[in-house]
C-alpha cells in the first residue's frame, strides 16, 4: 500500500527550462511534506518543505505547491541547472504521530546542458 | 564533522551472520531514524528513537532486526541471521525534537549479504 506515489520514474529537461516533479498521497492525515534530493552514493539531502496550512513555499529556484483537496504536491525548479540532475524523493509525515517520513519511490531528473 | 555519520560505509557478510551498523547523529538532535532503501525504491521507515527509547519500531520487518540507542546519541542497528533479502542501503537520519522539522541523513551503509 503505497501512501506516497511518484508516478514518473524519470524526467529530462533542457538547461534553463522549468522542471516539474509530481507527488500524490493517499493519507489525508499527512500534514507535513518534504522534498529530498539524492546523488549516487550519498544520503538524501533536504531541499524544501511545506506544511499543510500553506499551499506554496518558495526557496530560491525551488518552489513546492500543495493541493490538499487533490492530495497532490509538486516541486518546480526554475531555471533548471545540470547540477540539479539527481533523484528527487517526496516524503510526508504526520505532526501528531512520531514524525516518521513516508517516502515515494523517487523521480530521476536529468538536466541536459 | 557536523553531519550524520554512518559506519561502515560498506559491509559484505555471509548469509546467516550477525551484523551491526552504527550511526552518529548530529549533536543535540534528540530524534533518530533508521531507514532502509532497496534498489529503485524510496527509503523505507524502520524505527524511530526519541532520546533513548524506541518511540516507533513498526517498520522493523521481523525479530531479526533490533536497534538500540543507550545514551540517547549513537545508535546501532543489529541484524541477526542475515538473509540475502536484507541486502540494501541502510540510512540513518536525525532531527531536532518536534513536528515539522526536516531530518538530516547520513550517507548510508550498503549491506550486501552473499
Amino acid at each position: 500500500d503505497q501512501q506516497v506515489k511518484q508516478n514518473s520514474p524519470s524526467l529530462s529537461v533542457q538547461e534553463g527550462r522549468i522542471s516539474i516533479l509530481n507527488c500524490d498521497y493517499t493519507n489525508s492525515m499527512f500534514d507535513y511534506f518534504l522534498w529530498y534530493k539524492k546523488y549516487p552514493a550519498e544520503g538524501p539531502t533536504f531541499l524544501i518543505s511545506i506544511s499543510s496550512i500553506k499551499d506554496k513555499n518558495e526557496d530560491g529556484r525551488f518552489t513546492v505547491f500543495l493541493n490538499k483537496s487533490a492530495k497532490h504536491l509538486s516541486l518546480h525548479i526554475v531555471p533548471s541547472q545540470p547540477g540539479d540532475s539527481a533523484v528527487y524523493f517526496c516524503a510526508a509525515s504526520m505532526a501528531s504521530g512520531t514524525y516518521k517520513y513516508i517516502f515515494g519511490t523517487g523521480t530521476r531528473l536529468k538536466v541536459l546542458a | 564533522g557536523a553531519g550524520v555519520s554512518q559506519t561502515p560505509s560498506n559491509k559484505v557478510t555471509e548469509k546467516g551472520k550477525y551484523v551491526e551498523l552504527r550511526c552518529d547523529p548530529i549533536s543535540g538532535h534528540t530524534a533518530l531514524y533508521w531507514y532502509r532503501q532497496s534498489l529503485g525504491q524510496g527509503p523505507e521507515f524502520l524505527i524511530y528513537f526519541q532520546g533513548t527509547g524506541a518511540a516507533d519500531d513498526s517498520g522493523l520487518p521481523n525479530d531479526r532486526f533490533f536497534a538500540v540507542r543507550p545514551e540517547g546519541s549513537v545508535s546501532t542497528l543489529k541484524i541477526q541471521r542475515t538473509e540475502r533479502g536484507d541486502s540494501a542501503v541502510y540510512l540513518c537520519a536525525s532531527s531536532p525534537t518536534g513536528p515539522n522539522t526536516e531530518a538530516f541523513f547520513g550517507q548510508g551503509t550498503r549491506l550486501t549479504v552473499v
